[in-house]
């Protein structure tokens, strides 16, 4: 039972381009989204993250919108670039209290030169 | 800035034997996990330490077993690997179970 889902293995765009990594979520107790990226060799660390009660998170080039509603969120990435190949972690947190974060599958992105 | 080390970055061993990884974080948080990150990337985590309280995955077999000596440390001790242990192990740390502080991993091959 996969609690979230992240709808693409892998993705490629060109430098320059939007990327959308799309994920959705089964339980809607969930209230913590954070996405976490990770380069091949290391652990994966915190990009940015969205609570339920927003819609929309930005931080730099990196924006999450988050639609409560449809259990689904997106991370957009824009002007991307070649740095920004890893792989995307979308997870969810149920309210405080619960003892982990359930993680999504992973999006790997690939941004061409 | 690493603040979670795991060491080895890698260990190939042979089907029967057992092995065991380190992880020390030096962030002064409270609890501290392990996470098993298979070839397809999946996460999927194994235990969790707090205050010397372990919450373990009912899913993860009983060969696997943390160690900690105190809240910085949590070591995985692994009696008798199989093939399908080999993996990425990933220790994390945490002071609000939201915001995980990974290590880079250790990888597992077992012959």
């Amino acid at each position: 039972q996969q609690q979230v889902r992240q709808s693409s293995q892998s993705l490629t765009v060109w430098e320059g381009e939007t990327a959308i990594l799309n994920c959705s979520y089964e339980n809607s107790a969930f209230d913590y989204f954070p996405w976490y990226q990770q380069f091949p060799g290391e652990g994966p660390a915190l990009l940015i993250a969205i609570r339920s009660v927003s819609d929309k998170k930005e931080d730099g080039r990196f924006t999450i919108f988050f639609n409560k509603r449809e259990k689904n969120l997106s991370l957009h990435i824009k002007d991307s670039q070649p740095g920004d190949s890893a792989t995307y972690f979308c997870a969810a947190s149920p309210p405080s209290g619960s003892w982990q974060l359930i993680f999504g599958s992973g999006t790997q992105l690939t941004v061409m030169p | 800035e690493t603040a979670v080390f795991q060491t080895p970055n890698y260990h190939v061993t042979q089907v029967g034997n057992e092995v065991s990884f380190n992880c020390k974080q030096t962030l002064g948080h409270d609890t501290m996990y392990w996470y098993k990150q298979d070839s397809k990337k999946l996460l999927k985590i194994m235990f969790s330490y707090n205050n010397k309280q372990l919450i373990v995955n009912e899913t993860v077999p009983r060969r696997f077993s943390p160690q900690s000596s105190d809240k910085a440390h949590l070591n995985l001790r692994i009696k008798s690997v199989e093939p399908e242990d080999s993996a990425v192990y990933l220790c994390a740390s945490s002071d609000n179970a939201e915001t995980l502080y990974f290590g880079s991993g250790t990888r597992l091959t077992v012959l």
